[in-house]
């Protein structure tokens, strides 16, 4: 089955861009059927939705974060990315990398990483 | 955006047991409900999407129902493994939006 797994730093200090990336694997990313996601988890809170890219490169943010967000694919490395500019200490969260199934039928979030902590501090 | 409201927040129950989660959404989204299962450290998994569709390798102890604004899911016999948190999530409308979560623990 399709495997996903987050990597980049664990900390950024306040102002800078948050960058982190998701290698897909048992799967390939160039499928017209799927949408490279990003949500967050802040501690002992629930699930955000940040946003998600076809391969293609078109791109849907959450208008909570469409100013600092951007998703980038990567099918020659089967990666794709996030990078939040301007990150302040709301930002920290558990970031997790999804595949979004988007046919007529279906809508779901299927696989998921395990997700990677990220801390915004100076 | 579309809230979504479950409950109870958290529950305890005993190996066996019948467990019900309800997610009421703040307006229609037909059918387009998903649920996924959390255990700490891990990323969600999926378990039923559109609103009652078990997903590939989900145990058949796990139901979902509803439609429109109402869903439930359903463990007919809880087993040690299914005590996590649980979170239902719309893709009806942009932004997609989940629940705040239904723990439950071990009594």
């Amino acid at each position: 089955q399709v495997q996903l797994q987050e990597s980049g730093p664990g900390l950024v200090k306040p102002s800078q861009t948050l960058s982190l990336t998701c290698t897909v694997s048992n799967g390939s990313i160039a499928s017209g059927d799927y949408c490279w996601s990003w949500i967050r988890q802040h501690p002992q809170k629930g699930l955000e939705w940040i946003g998600y890219s076809y391969y293609s490169g078109s791109a849907f943010y959450n208008p909570s974060l469409r100013s600092r967000v951007r998703i980038s694919v990567d099918t020659s490395k089967n990666q794709f990315s996030l990078h939040l500019k301007s990150v302040t200490a709301a930002d920290t969260a558990v970031y997790y990398c999804a595949r979004f199934v988007d046919t007529t039928m279906v809508q779901t979030f299927d696989y998921w990483g395990q997700g990677t902590l990220v801390t915004v501090s100076s | 955006d579309i809230q979504m409201t479950q409950s109870p927040s958290s529950l305890s129950a005993s190996v066996g047991d019948r467990v019900t989660i309800t997610c009421r959404a703040s307006e229609s989204i037909i059918k387009y409900l998903n649920w996924y299962q959390q255990k700490p450290g891990k990323g969600p998994k999926l378990l039923i999407y559109a609103a009652s569709t078990l997903h590939s390798g989900v145990p058949s102890r796990f139901s979902g129902s509803g439609s429109g604004t109402e869903f439930t899911l359903t463990i007919s016999s809880l087993q040690p493994e299914d005590f996590a948190t649980y979170y239902c999530q719309q893709s009806y409308n942009s932004p997609q939006t989940f629940g705040r979560g239904t723990k439950v623990e071990i009594k």
